[in-house]
Order: structure tokens, then C-alpha cells, then sequence
């Protein structure tokens, strides 16, 4: 089942903050986050694994909450370059579910000067 | 490190024909590898798992006879789409997991059938 993300779309100006949830119906073994940019195949931002971690790197930021089965990016201080669109990739646990990504439908992220 | 290339980046074919799409692990080795297809402004959908020496693993409602996946090697794996028709036209992306736990895509491979 897709996990949800939330917003669809936000506009900030350059140096604003933004939050991208994601969240699911069904029990998670690691979340993952990803920008593509228009044309371009997704990249990998960080992968959190249960246990409610809370990763960043720099000015981009994750935490996972497994008890409540969501995920939520901090973008803080955006630059131009982060504009894209974000999507979480969840992975189930062990059986035929294993390694495979369920992607949510994605937010796009316009950051303006 | 943990490069996938992908090949071609984009592919105009005719109503009819067959396109093969190739990706290779460069610098690890691969025993798993994902096909996406991703249709504009839409998310990735899983298409299938990809497994070394063995059969893929399709997901529901995706065509085997269309979309033949061969994953050879530990390095390479490849999608063919055969008699292709308009409605398939989309942005097709490989990953695989890489040794660090995060998975690599491809540079995706861009079908127009015309």
C-alpha cells in the first residue's frame, strides 16, 4: 500500500523551512528519502531505520517514528538547489517484501529566490 | 561509489518493436536489482524484482511476457519491452541496494513509442 505524503506541493523562498510527512497503514522496517529533479532519476537523501532515529545532514533532516508508522523531512534554511520532488520510500520487513520500496506519491518543493 | 549506469538515457521506437533497456552495477555487485516505470508527474511504481541467476519477481498486473527482465550477472540486468505500443511510453528507472543499505538508481531511460 502507497504511504502517503504530505504536503502534495510547497513554495517557500529561499532561507524558509519546510516539514514533508510520510506516513503508512503498514508496519515499517526502514524509511527512505529521495529528490528527483524534473527529468532526472531520484537521488538518495538518508535512510532511517526503526527505532525512532533521527538522521541530518547539514540543513536536511529526518526522524522516523515507527509506533506511529510516519516519517517526517526538515528542510531548514532551503537553498535554490533543494527545489524538486520529494518522495519517502518505506520498505517492509522479511519475505517477498524484502528490499522493495513503496514509494508515496511525492511532494514538490519549489524553493524561490 | 555504488554507481548504476543505465542505457540508453532515451529511446523513440515504432508501435511494434522490441527496446531493450541495460543496467549495470559498476562498482559493486548486484544480486538484486528494481525496475520502475514512472508516467509524468506520477510516482515510481515497482515493476519487478530482479534477481541474479534467477526468475524475476513480478508485481501484480505487470505483464511478463511484455516486459522480460534478464539479470544475467551480478553486474548486469536488463528490461526489454517487447512490441511496444504508445501506452508504454514512459520513464523507466532501475536501482539496487547498495553495501551501505541505500539504494543507487539508475539515470532512468526515457521510452517514446510512436
Amino acid at each position: 500500500q502507497q504511504p502517503v505524503q504530505s504536503p502534495q506541493a510547497v513554495i517557500l523562498r529561499e532561507g524558509e523551512d519546510a516539514v514533508i510527512n510520510c506516513s503508512s497503514s503498514k508496519a515499517l522496517y526502514s524509511v527512505h528519502w529521495y529528490r528527483q529533479k524534473h527529468g532526472e532519476a531520484p537521488v538518495f537523501l538518508m535512510i532511517l531505520l526503526k527505532g525512532g532515529e533521527q538522521k541530518g545532514h547539514e540543513k536536511i533532516s529526518a526522524s522516523f517514528n515507527e509506533k506511529k508508522q510516519q516519517s517526517s523531512l526538515y528542510l531548514t534554511a532551503s537553498q535554490l538547489s533543494y527545489s524538486g520532488t520529494y518522495f519517502c520510500g518505506l520498505a517492509g520487513g522479511g519475505g517477498t517484501s524484502y528490499g522493495k520500496l513503496t514509494f508515496g506519491q511525492g511532494t514538490i518543493l519549489t524553493v524561490h529566490p | 561509489g555504488a554507481v548504476v549506469s543505465q542505457h540508453p538515457s532515451w529511446v523513440i521506437c515504432k508501435s511494434g518493436t522490441s527496446v531493450k533497456i541495460e543496467c549495470r552495477s559498476l562498482d559493486f555487485q548486484a544480486t538484486t536489482m528494481f525496475w520502475y516505470r514512472q508516467f509524468p508527474k506520477q510516482s515510481l511504481m515497482l515493476m519487478a524484482t530482479s534477481n541474479e541467476g534467477s526468475k524475476a519477481t513480478y508485481e501484480q498486473g505487470v505483464e511478463k511476457d511484455k516486459f522480460l527482465i534478464n539479470h544475467a550477472s551480478l553486474t548486469l540486468s536488463t528490461l526489454t519491452v517487447t512490441s511496444a505500443h504508445p501506452e508504454d511510453s514512459s520513464f523507466y528507472i532501475c536501482s539496487a541496494s547498495t553495501p551501505t543499505g541505500g539504494y543507487t538508481f539508475g539515470s532512468g531511460t526515457r521510452l517514446t513509442v510512436v
